[in-house]
């Protein structure tokens, strides 16, 4: 079945260690965005590409980084994790603009 | 900027009991959307409104678009412990590729 993927589901990290977060499509779709929700919240947009074309949302902070080397494939670099950036990342695509989004099971990070 | 507006942030009802959110924009929507995430799960779509006026049903879910596409409405008849989750509506940020997010609704069911 096509599907958005997430890996790993649960991600344990250091204090300051960088952590990536991967995120995998078969269903083909122009746009792929990155979401951090935290207990009882809204899920948060922190980026998203429309195919190549990156864009960040203003109150995303710079410890956040993201990459997308071709359709299928985009990942969440965060450069040194504070324990404010415990929370679930999402990742979700679009076949358009502004369409359904499509999610992933999420990435659950935990900052020791 | 656009904001989306959910209420009531919780709600708890006995099973059997029927539920209703709502959802208010501050802009003319193009289309709006809802969502459902199970506790411990993902968002995951349930349906598309574009049309002013629009009323869709899946079963005990009905969906509602307001005549002025700025707000909506979800009703649940006669909850089932199946229902509980957190319920999104979100809808277009201007012309762009992102959503606005509703803070959710929070539905228990007591069996």
């Amino acid at each position: 079945d096509a599907m958005v993927i997430q890996n790993p589901r649960y991600q344990v990290t250091q204090f300051g260690k960088p952590v990536t977060l991967s995120c995998s499509q078969t269903l083909n779709h122009n746009v792929m965005y990155w979401y951090q929700q935290k207990s009882s919240q809204a899920p948060k947009l922190l980026f998203h590409y429309y195919d190549k074309d990156f864009n960040n949302e203003a109150d995303t902070p710079d410890n956040f980084q993201s990459r997308r080397p071709n359709t299928s494939f985009c990942f969440l670099d965060i450069r040194s994790p504070g324990l404010g950036d415990a929370a679930m990342y999402l990742c979700a695509t679009s076949p358009r603009g502004a369409g359904p989004q499509h999610f992933g099971d999420g990435t659950r990070l935990s900052i020791l | 900027g656009q904001q989306v507006m959910q209420i009531p942030q919780y709600q708890h009802v006995q099973e059997g009991e029927d539920f209703t959110t709502y959802c208010n924009s501050s802009t003319t929507l193009s289309n709006i959307q809802w969502y459902k995430q199970r506790p411990g799960g993902h968002p995951v779509f349930l349906i598309q409104l574009v049309k002013s006026g629009e009323v869709k049903k899946q079963k005990r879910l009905t969906f509602q678009f307001g005549e002025a596409k700025k707000n909506s409405s979800l009703h649940i008849t006669a909850t089932q412990t199946t229902d509980v989750g957190t319920y999104f509506c979100a809808g277009p940020q201007g012309g762009s590729e992102k959503l606005v997010f509703g803070k959710g609704t929070k539905l228990t069911v007591n069996p």
